[in-house]
């Protein structure tokens, strides 16, 4: 099945920094890889997402990567701002297949 | 709001006691996940459902876990003789189609003493 790998675990950057977030998968299947961003208590937030059919996808200050070949995406988030604080998570899935597998978590801090 | 909503947010329990979690997604979406989520760990799927019918079920749900939408609506997720393992966030998602933003609910917290 597949399995997600997600780095770093822990992120600290100032305020104003980029901040960003690599995650890799072992089936190339896969063709759906969102983002969501965990804040304490709430349940996950869709941030960004990507399909295999693009290599990069762009949203304001957020923008994710995708290389198929080598089976990894990154997450990329420009003039961090303290707000952006959280644990983010990546995750994969197959056409029609429902069983997302997420990453471990990244958290990041952002210091004002 | 019409967003995803769990019920409880939290239950605590006594190990060997049975609980039920409910989940109400979005009102037009027909897709249903549960997911558990440990501490310092991604959401892990569990089951979901497309309308009423359970269409996938992850080898982590033991025996004593059974999921039900009997109106494709509204969800239950009900553990027997619970262990303390099972103290973990319980998560609801739902979504319109495959592969297409999946929100989720807020969890129920499940803590077993």
């Amino acid at each position: 099945g597949e399995n997600v790998e997600q780095h770093p675990s822990t992120l600290s950057v100032q305020e104003g920094d980029s901040a960003v977030i690599k995650c890799t998968y072992s089936d190339s299947a896969s063709n759906y890889f969102p983002w969501y961003k965990q804040e304490l208590g709430k349940g996950p937030q869709l941030i960004i997402d990507i399909r295999s059919n693009v290599g990069e996808k762009k949203d304001q200050r957020i923008a994710v990567t995708l290389n198929k070949t080598a089976k990894h995406f990154s997450l990329h988030i420009t003039e961090t701002q303290p707000e952006d604080s959280a644990v983010y998570f990546c995750a994969a899935s197959k056409e029609d297949n429902n069983d997302m597998r997420f990453g471990a978590g990244t958290r990041l801090t952002v210091k004002p | 709001d019409t967003g995803v909503s769990q019920d409880p947010r939290h239950k605590i329990t006594k190990r060997g006691q049975n609980v039920t979690f409910r989940c109400d997604p979005i009102s037009e979406h027909n897709r249903l996940y549960w997911y558990r989520q440990t501490l310092g760990q991604g959401p892990e799927f569990l089951t979901y459902f497309q309308n009423e019918a359970q269409l996938e079920k992850s080898r982590l749900l033991s025996d004593r876990f059974s999921a039900e939408r009997p109106k494709g609506s509204f969800s239950t997720l009900e553990i027997q003789r619970t262990e303390q393992g099972d103290s973990a966030m319980y998560l609801c998602a739902s979504s319109g189609q495959v592969n297409t933003e999946a929100f989720f609910g807020q969890g129920t917290r499940l803590t077993v003493v």
